[in-house]
C-alpha cells in the first residue's frame, strides 16, 4: 500500500538553528499538508500546498516557516530559527484531490526537539 | 469557522463490550467528517469519513460511526472491543473537499481485558 514517507524521524536541533523536515507523499496525489502536535496536544494544520504554491495557511506558519516541494516528490517545511516552543511532532499529509473530499494520509512524523 | 469538540478525554471499556467515543463538530455548509486514530509514537492511521449518503458509516478494522446532522454528531461505535483497539482516537472536519482537517484534542481509549 502507498505511504507518506518522512525523515528523519527524530531530529534534535539547538535553539536558533535552521532544520528542514523532509516528505515523500504518495506519487499521485496533489494536496500536501503540514500539522503539528505539541506533546500531549490536538494536532494543528500549520500549511496546505496545490499545484505548486501555498494555498492555506494557520497562523502558526509566520515568517519562520516555509514550504518547497523542489523535485517534484519530496516536500520540505523549513524553520529558519528554530524556538523551544517549535519542539512537537510535525505530521506531512497528502490527498488525491478530487471534489468528494478524499481522506489524508499522513507519515509517521518527524519528531523535532529544540534544545 | 469550523471546530470539533470531543468531550472525553478517556474512555475505559472492558474487552468485549461495546465501545462509543463522542465527537460533535461545528461547521458551515455539508460537513465532511473523518476519524483517525494514533498508536504510541505513530502516525495518524485513516479509520473512516462521512462525505454524504447514508449516516452510518463503516470503516477499518471494525469501527464505525453514525452522522447525526440535528445533533451536528459523529461518534465512533464498535460493537465489540479489543485490547488492541487501545490508542489514542481523533475526530476531524473539513469545509470542504481538500481544505485543512481541523481535529479535535482527541480521546484516548483504553480497552481492559
Amino acid at each position: 500500500e502507498p505511504e507518506v514517507t518522512q525523515t528523519p524521524s527524530h531530529q534534535v536541533t539547538q535553539m536558533g538553528q535552521e532544520v528542514i523536515l523532509r516528505c515523500v507523499p504518495i506519487s499521485n496525489h496533489l494536496y500536501f499538508y503540514w500539522y503539528r502536535q505539541i506533546l500531549g496536544q490536538k494536532v494543528e494544520f500549520l500549511v496546505s500546498f496545490y499545484n505548486n504554491e501555498i494555498s492555506e495557511k494557520s497562523e502558526i506558519f509566520d515568517d519562520q516557516f516555509s514550504v518547497e516541494r523542489p523535485d517534484g516528490s519530496n516536500f520540505t517545511l523549513k524553520i529558519r530559527s528554530t524556538k523551544l516552543e517549535d519542539s512537537a511532532m510535525y505530521f506531512c499529509a497528502s490527498t488525491a484531490g478530487g471534489p468528494k473530499g478524499a481522506e489524508a494520509f499522513f507519515g509517521q512524523g518527524t519528531r523535532l526537539t529544540v534544545v | 469557522a469550523q471546530s470539533v469538540a470531543q468531550p472525553e478525554d478517556q474512555v475505559n471499556v472492558a474487552e468485549g463490550n461495546p465501545l462509543t467515543v463522542k465527537c460533535t463538530y461545528s461547521v458551515s455548509g455539508n460537513p465532511y467528517l473523518f476519524w483517525y486514530v494514533q498508536y504510541p509514537n505513530r502516525g495518524l492511521q485513516f479509520l473512516l469519513k462521512y462525505i454524504t449518503g447514508d449516516n452510518l458509516v463503516k470503516g477499518s478494522y471494525g469501527f464505525e460511526a453514525e452522522f447525526n446532522k440535528s445533533q451536528t454528531s459523529f461518534h465512533l461505535k464498535k460493537p465489540s472491543a479489543l485490547v488492541s483497539d487501545s490508542a489514542l482516537y481523533f475526530c476531524a472536519v473539513r469545509r470542504s473537499g481538500n481544505t485543512p482537517l481541523v481535529f479535535g484534542k482527541g480521546t484516548r481509549l483504553s480497552v481492559i481485558a
